[in-house]
């Protein structure tokens, strides 16, 4: 069983704010997606991440995954209320599957 | 573009009675998956098809049954439900199994079972 830690679980900050939440884990991945959930909604695709140290940039998120492919980070600058949401980690084991795991994810207020 | 529909969104069923949560999805996507999630536990996979006629146990499968007909329906049985089956239940579909292809989900069926 691979263990997924998200942190922080919360985060609660004003507009204008800079912030970064992470994804870790003893395992190494093929692969590492990003999803944010908002309430009453199902997770939506952000981002996916292949090759270890990889960024990517989505506007004002920007997305690392580890050199060693452990580990992963987003972070947003000057975040906004639209922000708001559960963001999640998922990232794709080694073993072939067809599955990715799903961390319990860091629930974002962006405040006006 | 309809992608993920899952109907109902919302169900009360009472202990020990059985109810279908349906999903279809008109992606022509070979892979499906049902997802619970539960508060701060995140997503647990509960059962996955990688083709009509193909289905495979998840993490969670106990109290579901699945069954993969069609390309585009993946259905998640219940049987006999229990309080521990409160929950969110998500569908998702991807292009692919192997590489990096997304999911994407449904909006969910808010289940309580009472």
């Amino acid at each position: 069983t691979q263990l997924l830690e998200q942190s922080p679980q919360f985060l609660s900050i004003q507009e204008g704010e800079n912030l970064t939440v992470y994804c870790n884990s003893s395992s190494v991945f093929s692969s590492l997606q990003w999803y944010r959930q908002e309430p009453g909604e199902g997770p939506v695709l952000l981002v996916t991440v292949v090759t270890g140290g990889e960024v990517k940039k989505l506007k004002r998120l920007t997305f690392q995954f580890g050199d060693a492919r452990k580990d992963s980070s987003l972070h947003i600058t000057a975040a906004q209320p639209g922000d708001t949401g559960l963001y999640l980690c998922a990232p794709k084991t080694t073993s072939g599957t067809y599955k990715y795991i799903f961390g319990t994810g860091t629930r974002l207020k962006v405040l006006a | 573009n309809a992608g993920v529909t899952q109907t109902p969104k919302f169900r009360i069923l009472k202990i020990g009675q059985s109810m279908t949560l349906q999903c279809t999805q008109d992606m022509n996507h070979n892979y499906m998956y049902w997802y619970r999630q539960d508060p701060g536990m995140g997503l647990k996979l509960i059962y996955y098809s990688v083709g009509a006629g193909i289905t495979d146990k998840g993490e969670v499968p106990n109290g579901y049954n699945v069954s993969r007909s069609t390309t585009e329906d993946f259905p998640l049985r219940l049987e006999l439900a229990a309080p521990s089956q409160t929950s969110v239940y998500f569908c998702a579909s991807s292009a692919q199994g192997e590489g990096p292809y997304g999911y994407t989900f449904g909006s969910g069926t808010r289940l309580t079972v009472v």
